[in-house]
């Protein structure tokens, strides 16, 4: 069954500085993987996704991900944290083979000004 | 476009009564889900749809029934509302079967007395 970790429950990271928020998974056949960031009382807003092709993916805001098949990991990256980038940030995976969309548990991102 | 509309934003309900929540995406999406989003475990598919007609049951389905009759409506029925159905409920829509990001609603939050 495919499931996807969020291993951080909260990242607080100075701003200016890089941020990590990290995301491992598990998926039978090829991997789609996203990022999505929920501000308070919002839905999920998409940032970025890989399907295939290059292992660095850029995506809005600044953000990006490092797909690493060995590791099973879609790590989400910035080089530069906002105090604006504070939110909810969400790891989901989608089965190549099925329409189901997987979360992770969510990581709260805190810059600190 | 309005995107991903759902209403109610708000219902309180006892224990038993029964309730039905809309989606209405304007995108002409095909894929159509429903998840639940609860502290600390992040969001789960209670059901979804890959078309017209048809649906689908995700991880958390009990309790829960939906009708897709429509290609811009996803209704999701709570015939008899308990408290531990007291959540913030999202729908999202997809444009592509195999690669296309969700969009999301704006939640409807739901308490259960």
């Amino acid at each position: 069954a495919q499931s996807v970790a969020q291993p951080e429950d909260q990242v607080n990271v100075a701003e200016g500085n890089p941020l990590t928020v990290k995301c491992t998974y598990s998926v039978s056949g090829n991997p789609y993987l996203f990022w999505y960031v929920q501000y308070p009382n919002r839905g999920l807003q998409f940032l970025l996704k890989y399907i295939t092709g290059d292992n660095l993916v850029k995506g809005s805001y600044g953000f990006e991900a490092e797909f690493n098949k060995s590791q099973t990991s879609f790590h989400l990256k910035k080089p530069s944290a906002l105090v604006s980038d504070s939110a909810l940030y969400f790891c989901a995976v989608r089965d190549g083979r099925t329409y189901k969309y997987i979360f992770g548990t969510g990581t709260r991102l805190k810059v600190l000004a | 476009n309005a995107g991903v509309t759902q209403t109610p934003k708000f219902r309180v309900l006892k224990t038993g009564q029964s309730m039905t929540l809309l989606c209405a995406q304007d995108m002409n999406h095909e894929y159509m889900y429903w998840y639940r989003q609860d502290p600390g475990m992040g969001l789960r598919l209670i059901h979804y749809s890959v078309g017209e007609g048809t649906t689908a049951k995700g991880e958390v389905p009990d309790g829960y029934n939906v009708s897709r009759l429509k290609k811009q409506n996803f209704l999701l029925g709570l015939e008899s509302a308990a408290p531990s159905q007291t959540s913030v409920y999202f729908c999202a829509s997809s444009y592509d079967e195999q690669s296309g990001e969700l969009f999301f609603g704006e939640g409807s939050r739901l308490t259960v007395l």
